[in-house]
């Protein structure tokens, strides 16, 4: 597939446990990113990869998310501890170097 | 800091009719991009036009186009002909370049057969 493929597509977790969320880009883009969508609402930025170098995570909510992307290409998405505020869809999205940003479908995280 | 504000949470329009959804943003920049974004039920968000800032010309693809009103930092879209398969959410979205989105709430469209 040549577009931004993000699994699982559907996670459900209960309250305190940790969820591990995946992007696969599409290949050569440089910048990644990774969004939250609340219901209702329009996405909002969590954090931003050059290659491996995670440049901008001023999105992050708390010290519970965490991403990583160590060779510039496949991200992952970790909540530690998920809490029911945490559910949300998760939107990856990837780019090149000054272009528009391609999105995949997104992985719905829903905490029980 | 950027904002984006779309006022309009739901809008209904008749099938082959003309529809504009408005948006406002708010920024010190004078160079940036302007989007405006559908995501169907199937959650993929899907570019539907895309505005340079320092391009005086409205964009247009095939039957949307937009009213880029810079002083009044205005973005609305227009949608001609509406189809049912148009029915979405719309998202009017704001960036510098390579930098990360800033999206409105979102106005859900409703095409009546």
């Amino acid at each position: 597939g040549a577009g931004v493929s993000q699994s699982p597509r559907y996670k459900v977790a209960k309250r305190g446990q940790d969820v591990a969320l995946r992007c696969d880009p599409i290949s050569g883009h440089v910048s990644l990113f990774w969004y939250q969508q609340a219901l209702g609402q329009g996405p909002e930025f969590l954090t931003y990869f050059q290659n491996e170098a995670q440049l901008d995570k001023s999105g992050l909510p708390s010290d519970r998310f965490f991403a990583e992307r160590p060779e510039g290409s496949v991200s992952t998405l970790k909540i530690q501890r998920t809490q029911q505020e945490d559910s949300a869809v998760y939107l990856c999205a990837s780019a090149k170097t000054n272009q528009p940003q391609h999105f995949g479908d997104g992985t719905r995280l829903s905490i029980l | 800091a950027q904002t984006v504000t779309q006022s309009q949470p739901e809008m209904s329009v008749q099938e082959a009719e003309t529809v504009t959804l408005s948006c406002t943003y708010d920024t010190s920049e004078s160079d940036y991009y302007l989007f405006w974004y559908k995501q169907p039920p199937s959650r993929q968000m899907i570019l539907v036009i895309r505005q340079e800032a320092y391009k005086q010309q409205n964009a247009t693809e095939n039957r949307f186009s937009v009213n880029f009103q810079k002083a009044a930092k205005s973005f609305s879209l227009k949608i001609s002909d509406s189809q049912l398969g148009d029915a979405a959410m719309y998202f009017c979205a704001y960036n510098e370049g390579g930098d990360k989105i800033i999206f409105g709430k979102g106005t859900r469209l409703h095409i009546l057969p």
